[in-house]
């Protein structure tokens, strides 16, 4: 069966340091990967998406990766801030017209201490 | 802000009782999805629409359905609530540009 993971429920890191949070799939053969962030109480919001055919992708502090021979999604926040303390899902797209063939990662909470 | 509405915001009721969910959109975009959302399990597709009165099921349809009679709107329905349907749920609305996925802000369902 499909299954996405990512690495870790929880990730504190220092202020200013680098973030690294991953995630792994299995049986899925995704045309895009996409990472979200989700604040308590809200909605996820949509930050990057990367092809299978793109290697890494920038936007402004954040940086993600694409490895489809290791199955993996590397989403790097660099200078981070408390601002930047949410809950990050990552999710594998099929590349359809319709959204209905996304699968979603369960998240990692991240907290960045000052 | 993706102009998507839920409504209500946070409801408590009992098991066995019928509840409705509401999502509006003001972006008149063609497909629109229930998830629900779960400690552990991540987001999980409960129903999509493709347009007015053209539905179809997700990964976790059982004991929910859906209506879509204006483009607008997108109706989740529990037709007799019970324990494991305690979640939360968001609508969302996707750009069929982008892939983008524009969430609600949630409906947090309790029942009891």
């Amino acid at each position: 069966s499909q299954k996405i993971e990512q690495n870790s429920e929880a990730l504190n890191i220092q202020e200013g340091k680098t973030a690294t949070l991953t995630c792994n799939y299995t049986n899925y053969s995704p045309a895009y990967l996409q990472w979200y962030r989700q604040d308590p109480g809200r909605g996820p919001v949509f930050l990057l998406l990367i092809r299978e055919n793109e290697k890494e992708k920038r936007k402004e502090r954040l940086k993600v990766t694409f490895d489809t021979t290791l199955k993996q999604s590397l989403f790097h926040i660099t200078a981070s801030q408390p601002a930047d303390s949410a809950t990050y899902l990552c999710a594998l797209d099929k590349g359809y017209s319709s959204a209905s063939k996304i699968i979603f990662g369960s998240g990692t909470r991240l907290s960045i201490r000052p | 802000d993706a102009g998507i509405t839920q409504s209500p915001r946070h409801k408590v009721t009992e098991t066995g009782t019928p509840v409705t969910l509401r999502c509006h959109q003001t972006e008149n975009h063609r497909y629109m999805y229930w998830y629900r959302q779960d400690p552990g399990h991540g987001l999980r597709l409960i129903h999509y629409s493709y347009g007015v009165k053209d539905t179809d099921k997700g990964e976790v349809s059982d004991g929910y359905s859906v209506s879509r009679s204006k483009t607008e709107d997108f109706l989740l329905t529990l037709e007799s609530a019970t324990s494991s349907q305690t979640s939360v749920y968001f609508c969302a609305i996707s750009d069929t540009n982008t892939g983008e996925l524009f969430f609600g802000e949630g409906s947090r369902l309790t029942v009891l």
